[in-house]
């Protein structure tokens, strides 16, 4: 069963260093998205992608976050300056229309330090 | 009004038992309700889903009831097994036009299946 990857499944790194989390998305899927988990709390959606744009973007998605599609297969997330609070899982998911299922990934947990 | 606040925090239910998690929300948009459920160290997954066309839709050992008028629908988890387990988040999404598909999750649910 087609799924969606992400790699690393783990990152630590030193506040203010740049990070990008990479997810390789259900290969028919048109909609990609990230979201971010902190320990113990909800999921919250961060940013949803379609068509090489962003088409929605919330709040904690501020200047210092950007998503790319580098080629056809990966999906990206970048965090340019990290902070503490930046510390949490992120979760890639994708689907094949804004109105269909999303399926996520396992993750991956950043640590910032 | 995009908030969806799920209730209770943590539930123990014993083996057999029935157990229910319930959510309300406040946007009128949202027109589809999906529930899922997350194993630590794993990312969420789809258990099932509603659009508040019908009130009630079962697959399997898992139901959900959805009131519209009240702005309120619930995860009904029969004959509840240990493997049930695991973190339950129900969440909702914006109609075609108002969303791309941002979902908006509820605060979860830690079950505990005691055998």
């Amino acid at each position: 069963e087609p799924e969606v990857t992400q790699t690393p499944s783990h990152q630590v790194t030193q506040m203010g260093q740049e990070v990008i989390l990479r997810c390789v998305p259900i290969s028919n899927h048109l909609y990609f998205y990230w979201y971010r988990q902190i320990l113990g709390q909800k999921v919250e959606f961060l940013v949803s992608f379609y068509n090489n744009e962003i088409s929605e973007k919330s709040e904690i998605f501020d200047d210092q976050f950007s998503v790319e599609r580098p080629d056809g297969s990966n999906f990206t997330l970048k965090i340019r300056s990290t902070k503490l609070e930046d510390s949490a899982m992120y979760f890639c998911a994708s689907s094949v229309s804004g109105q269909e299922t999303q399926y996520f990934g396992p993750g991956t947990r950043l640590l910032v330090l | 009004q995009q908030q969806v606040k799920q209730s209770p925090q943590s539930l123990i239910v014993q083996k057999g038992g029935i157990s229910i998690i319930n959510c309300a929300y406040e946007n009128t948009a949202f027109d589809y309700f999906p529930w899922y459920q997350q194993f630590p160290g794993k990312g969420p997954a789809l258990l099932i889903a509603i659009r508040p066309d019908v009130s009630e839709k079962k697959e399997g050992r898992f139901t959900i009831s959805f009131n519209k008028s009240a702005k309120q629908f619930s995860l009904h988890i029969m004959d509840s097994q240990p493997g049930d387990s695991a973190t339950y988040f129900c969440a909702a999404r914006g109609a075609g036009g108002t969303s791309y598909g941002k979902l908006t999750f509820g605060q979860g649910t830690i079950l505990t299946v005691h055998p």
